[in-house]
């Protein structure tokens, strides 16, 4: 069958660089948020998550903010490594889990 | 945690043909959830399967085309019928917003 073309936005980074990856999340009711991270022949893994009555969420080099008033979400990325590599996803869940149409994290050596 | 088993991995199947996708957990959850992941892009979810009761779907996707089955709290089914080139994607199945399967690689020739 005809395949889509790959329209994931990508970001580069040299490794060793902090990264930092945006997502607009449409639906203010939404309660919760989930960033996951997708590598080439897998399913999406659970990275980190943040409810909406928070603003800023850590974890072990991953650094999650949200911005409600904008509906914005972003993944911060510490110290990248290139087994950063992947797409990542951010996901909103109201009644259920809407994913976003995900970056494509490249590390440059 | 969860652990989920996906079978199969991969198919090449015939247009007009169907394909039953199957879904293990390693422990006993209420919901599943199964999406489809088109080529380069998002994942979309298909429908919600609660053990002992029908299947609920998303707009777009319905019973006929994408039979699910949910005998018991840690097995379910997802059965693409009647193929074309269109259904050529990467189906998963997901539990607890967090926990995602290998995903099925299927090619409809």
């Amino acid at each position: 069958g005809e395949s889509v073309g790959l329209h994931l936005p990508t970001l580069s980074v040299q490794e060793g660089d902090n990264s930092i990856i945006n997502c607009a999340y449409s639906n203010s009711a939404s309660d919760y948020f989930i960033w996951y991270k997708q590598e080439s022949g897998k399913g999406p893994q659970f990275i980190i998550d943040i409810r909406s009555n928070m603003d800023k969420r850590q974890g072990q080099r991953v650094t999650v903010l949200l911005n409600k008033t904008v509906k914005h979400l972003s993944l911060q990325i510490a110290a990248t490594q290139p087994g950063d590599s992947a797409v990542y996803f951010c996901a909103e869940r109201d009644d259920k889990i809407i994913f976003g149409k995900g970056t494509r994290l490249h590390i440059l050596p | 945690s969860a652990v989920i088993s996906q079978k199969p991995s991969r198919d090449i199947c015939q247009r007009g043909t169907s394909l039953t996708i199957q879904c293990q957990v390693d422990s006993q959850v209420t919901m599943m959830f199964w999406y489809r992941q088109q080529p380069g892009q998002s994942l979309t979810l298909i429908a919600t399967a609660n053990q002992g009761s029908e299947a609920t779907y998303e707009s777009g996707f319905v019973i006929d085309k994408f039979p699910i089955s949910r005998p018991n709290l840690t097995f379910s089914t997802l059965t693409v019928s009647n193929m074309s080139p269109e259904d050529s994607s990467i189906y998963l199945c997901s539990v607890d917003d967090a926990f995602f399967g290998q995903g099925t690689r299927l090619t409809v020739v």
